[in-house]
């Protein structure tokens, strides 16, 4: 059974790019949220995706958006980097209970953005 | 709002030492308890967990017990093993309203030496 996966495992970018991050939930799972982690901090929400729509949203800028496709997987893209943007920027899946509340999140190994 | 406060580290020990690292919370009603592990750049595993009061989460030779009395969660493990050495985050999940995300504490780095 495999667990979440993202990709790429590394991607270094320079000021004022965009990027695209990639992450499958892990099977049976229906939720994707992403995390962004400063070094030698906890992780902080950006915000979760399910059934295609965000569903909550953490304090970050516009310039974060994502999507989830029918599949479940999901995308997060940053446009026009700044340099406060290095992190590791986690993925973490769970399935919805009965009246809409989440399950234990699962994560993934995380992608590492270095912005020059 | 939601919070998670963790002892601060970083936690050196010998191995077969006693581990404890503390956790407390601030949240509204009663949320859903956990403790995650990050070894060197890797992600997150969850470690244990405890979705009511008195429950005992426990994996690996680690326990914690959701106290709500005292809004503690605190780690433990009798005899910490030298591949135990990583970061620990308390963190908790309050699903009430719309709110569906993890808050999590700043992280406890344990090193344990053998």
């Amino acid at each position: 059974d495999a667990g979440v996966t993202q990709s790429p495992t590394h991607l270094i970018k320079t000021r004022g790019q965009q990027v695209t991050l990639r992450c499958s939930p892990k099977s049976g799972h229906d939720t994707v949220s992403w995390y962004q982690q400063a070094l030698g901090q906890g992780p902080q929400f950006i915000f979760q995706y399910y059934e295609e729509e965000e569903r909550q949203r953490g304090n970050f800028p516009d310039r974060f958006s994502g999507h989830q496709f029918p599949n479940y997987s999901s995308e997060l893209n940053v446009n026009a980097l700044l340099l406060g943007d290095s992190a590791l920027y986690l993925c973490a899946s769970s399935s919805v209970r009965a009246g809409g509340s989440t399950d234990t999140q699962y994560f993934g190994p995380g992608t590492r953005l270095t912005v020059l | 709002g939601n919070s998670v406060t963790q002892m601060e580290g970083p936690v050196t020990l010998s191995e077969e030492a006693f581990l404890t690292i503390n956790c407390t919370y601030t949240a509204t009603g009663y949320p859903s308890l956990f403790w995650y592990v990050q070894y060197p750049g890797e992600g997150l595993q969850l470690l244990l967990k405890a979705t009511k009061a008195d429950d005992k989460g426990s994996n690996k030779g680690f326990e914690a017990t959701y106290r709500k009395e005292t809004t503690s969660f605190h780690l433990e493990k009798g005899s910490v093993q030298v591949s135990d050495s990583a970061v620990y985050f308390c963190a908790l999940l309050y699903s009430g309203g719309s709110n569906y995300k993890l808050t999590f504490g700043k992280g406890t780095l344990l090193t344990v030496n053998p």
